[in-house]
């Protein structure tokens, strides 16, 4: 089946650490996102990748890095340099030049 | 100022009631849009999705897009209480960008 998937569902760090958090398309879309969702603040756009080895910050991109070495791939790290990490997060991919995009199930990080 | 802007909600309806969803914006260059479901703890699911202005029907959801006034709308007829979820409007140019999301409570 296609679809986009995002793991682990639940996650927790201990304040201080590195943690990456993994999200894998079959679709073969060009474009992959990341989001966060906070309560009450919808999605907030963290980093976009519009072609393999490319990508370009969002609105939020402080404290998180990604990579693109692989067009069905596109993993985030939270560093201990975002200061309030404890977020619900979505991957999505779509095709640049369409409409629709398509969201994983996302992780749930928590900061222990 | 937020590009989209989105009542939060929440909005809380009796089953069978119409539902009016909307979303406002300040870009001119948006081009499309969009409405995603999202049940709670889920990810979001595509509803709807239109280029033009006017209105886009499919069962009992129809867009509305009047680009003149930068704002959009979803509606739902004859509501269940399986549509309680928030709806969030996005919009694109070249990457999504989403509104807040509004909570909807649709009550047997």
């Amino acid at each position: 089946d296609g679809g986009i998937t995002q793991s682990p569902k639940y996650l927790f760090r201990k304040e201080g650490q590195n943690v990456t958090l993994s999200c894998e398309q079959n679709l073969n879309h060009d474009a992959m996102y990341w989001y966060r969702q906070d309560p009450g603040q919808g999605l907030r756009l963290i980093y976009y990748s519009q072609i393999v080895n490319d990508f370009q910050k969002g609105d939020i991109a402080e404290g998180y890095s990604v990579s693109r070495e692989k067009k069905e791939s596109f993993p985030l790290t939270v560093t201990s340099a975002q200061k309030n990490p404890t977020a619900f997060y979505l991957c999505a991919s779509s095709v640049p030049a369409e409409t629709e995009a398509f969201f994983g199930q996302g992780t749930r990080l928590t900061v222990v | 100022q937020k590009e989209v802007e989105q009542d939060p909600g929440p909005l809380s309806v009796p089953e069978g009631a119409i539902v009016s969803l909307n979303c406002t914006y300040s870009n001119s260059a948006f081009q499309y849009f969009m409405w995603y479901r999202q049940y709670s703890r889920k990810g979001p699911e595509l509803l709807m999705y239109t280029y033009s202005s006017g209105n886009k029907e499919d069962g009992r959801f129809t867009a509305q897009v009047d680009k003149s006034s930068k704002y959009i709308s979803l509606f739902i007829r004859d509501s269940q209480p399986s549509d309680s979820a928030t709806y969030l409007c996005a919009m694109r140019r070249g990457k999504l960008i989403f509104g807040q999301g509004t909570e909807l409570s649709v009550k047997p």
